[in-house]
């Protein structure tokens, strides 16, 4: 089966660095991908691993370890406009499998 | 480029109605994804065709159905709504003929009365 775990919520302050992490147990696996949704969007593609080790974009870095199942996305000088839900999604044969998804919110 | 389009952007049905939604993808893509989002579920995939054939189909049952014409546009159908069916439904095109990038369109808010 398909299991895919994120944090429900997590809250940070402008201007500060946070990790949002993503464990899963899939039956296969062609790469992870991440995901912004800003509320009453389209999500939008932040970043794609396949290979283990860290991507950096910006801001927005991901990381994964294909052997412990594990990704994160660091996010880094933080924005209001960063506040979103942020998934967390794996590709296996022709379909993507997400996370319910981290609903984060930036305070001042 | 143009990005998806999905129609109707909103649309209110009662219980035991039927309701077809449209997705346009991008222009030269082939494969097109169907997603439903809740707030409890998230995102869960419903199926993905390309050129016309479907590869994949999620758990969802038989009275969601969908297909894909030459030109890529696609329809997703939801017979004999029932009152959990709503959702926002999500297209996402991709240009790969393998899992890529999924380029999604703004959804189809469905209410069910």
């Amino acid at each position: 089966g398909q299991n895919i775990d994120q944090p429900t919520e997590m809250t940070a302050t402008e201007g500060a660095i946070v990790q949002i992490n993503c464990t899963y147990q899939t039956s296969g696996f062609n790469g992870l991908f991440w995901y912004q949704q800003h509320a009453g969007e389209a999500p939008t593609f932040l970043s794609y691993n396949v290979l283990d080790g860290l991507e950096e974009k910006g801001r927005f870095s991901s990381f994964l370890s294909r052997s412990k199942g594990y990704s994160y996305l660091l996010l880094k000088e933080l924005q209001m406009k960063d506040s979103a839900s942020y998934l967390c999604a794996v590709a296996d044969g022709y379909q993507l499998t997400f996370g319910k998804g981290t609903k984060l919110s930036v305070i001042p | 480029k143009a990005g998806v389009t999905q129609t109707p952007r909103y649309l209110i049905k009662t219980r035991g109605q039927q309701v077809t939604l449209s997705c346009s993808p991008i222009s030269g893509h082939r494969s097109v994804s169907w997603y439903q989002q809740t707030p409890g579920q998230g995102l869960q995939f419903l199926f993905e065709y390309f050129s016309e054939t479907q590869r994949n189909k999620g758990n969802f049952p038989g009275r969601f159905s969908g297909r894909q014409f030459s030109n890529s546009r696609s329809e997703m159908n939801v017979s004999t709504l029932e009152l959990g069916d709503s959702a926002l439904y999500l297209c996402a095109s991709s240009d790969s003929d393998h899992t890529g990038e999924l380029f999604f369109g703004e959804g189809s808010r469905l209410t069910v009365l």
